[in-house]
């Protein structure tokens, strides 16, 4: 059972409002990764952390924002929310431990903004 | 430019039989391979992976090949299961960036 956390589960959220998503794993993981999916389409990864201090954007362009302050924590923002940010937000942590290959993923975050 | 390719966007299996969902992929750069479940509103969950340096890896029911010369990986689940009916993703992982670079997914439905 993997130890990360993402809250809430569903949003519905007006356009303009600001939003955080919370991921938190509790497995000491240096690396974690945020991914957006649409429905029926592939994971696209929108931003990854090697550490804390350490945030870099993924290969789809996102207008959200995330902070690595501490190891456990990853939080994405977003400033002003628009009806295009819709989606499922899912956050995921790995180790680099020998023989260590996998990702965690939390249960996701769907978010619809109307 | 799409790194990780999954073909087949929706496969149908008898229950009993082998269900086989195939994955094609450019990077020579990555080290392992990860096969993930996922469910709608859920997040994905891992099943299996298989090193670059490995041909087949088995866990149970699920299987792994891997044929690095023509960048293709495929997995075999045997017997499925009409709990196996679930999207499932390729996923290698870059080995100097640690990106898991997903694939379109699979649908797979076990009839039962």
């Amino acid at each position: 059972e993997a130890d990360i956390y993402q809250t809430p589960r569903y949003l519905v959220i007006g356009t303009g409002k600001k939003i955080t998503l919370e991921c938190s794993q509790t497995m000491g993981h240096d690396k974690m990764y945020w991914y957006q999916q649409d429905p029926g389409m592939e994971l696209h990864l929108i931003h990854y952390s090697y550490g804390v201090n350490s945030t870099e954007k993924g290969d789809l362009s996102s207008e959200s924002t995330v902070s690595r302050i501490r190891t456990e924590h990853f939080p994405l923002t977003l400033e002003s929310a628009r009806p295009s940010h819709t989606s499922q937000y899912l956050c995921a942590s790995s180790d680099r431990g020998a023989g260590q290959s996998e990702a965690f993923f939390g249960q996701g975050t769907r978010l619809t903004v109307v | 430019d799409q790194q990780v390719k999954q073909n087949s966007p929706s496969l149908s299996v008898q229950e009993g039989r082998i269900s086989i969902l195939n994955c094609d992929y450019t990077n020579s750069m990555f080290d392992y391979f990860l096969w993930y479940k996922k469910y709608p509103a859920e997040g994905p969950t891992f099943l299996i992976s298989i090193s670059s340096i490995k041909d087949k890896n088995e866990d149970g029911r699920f299987t792994v090949f891997l044929n690095k010369s023509a960048k293709h990986l495929s997995l075999h689940i045997v017997p499925s299961q009409p709990g196996d009916s679930a999207v499932y993703f390729c996923a290698p992982r870059d080995s100097g960036t640690y990106k898991y670079i997903f694939g379109t997914g699979t649908r797979l439905k076990v009839l039962a």
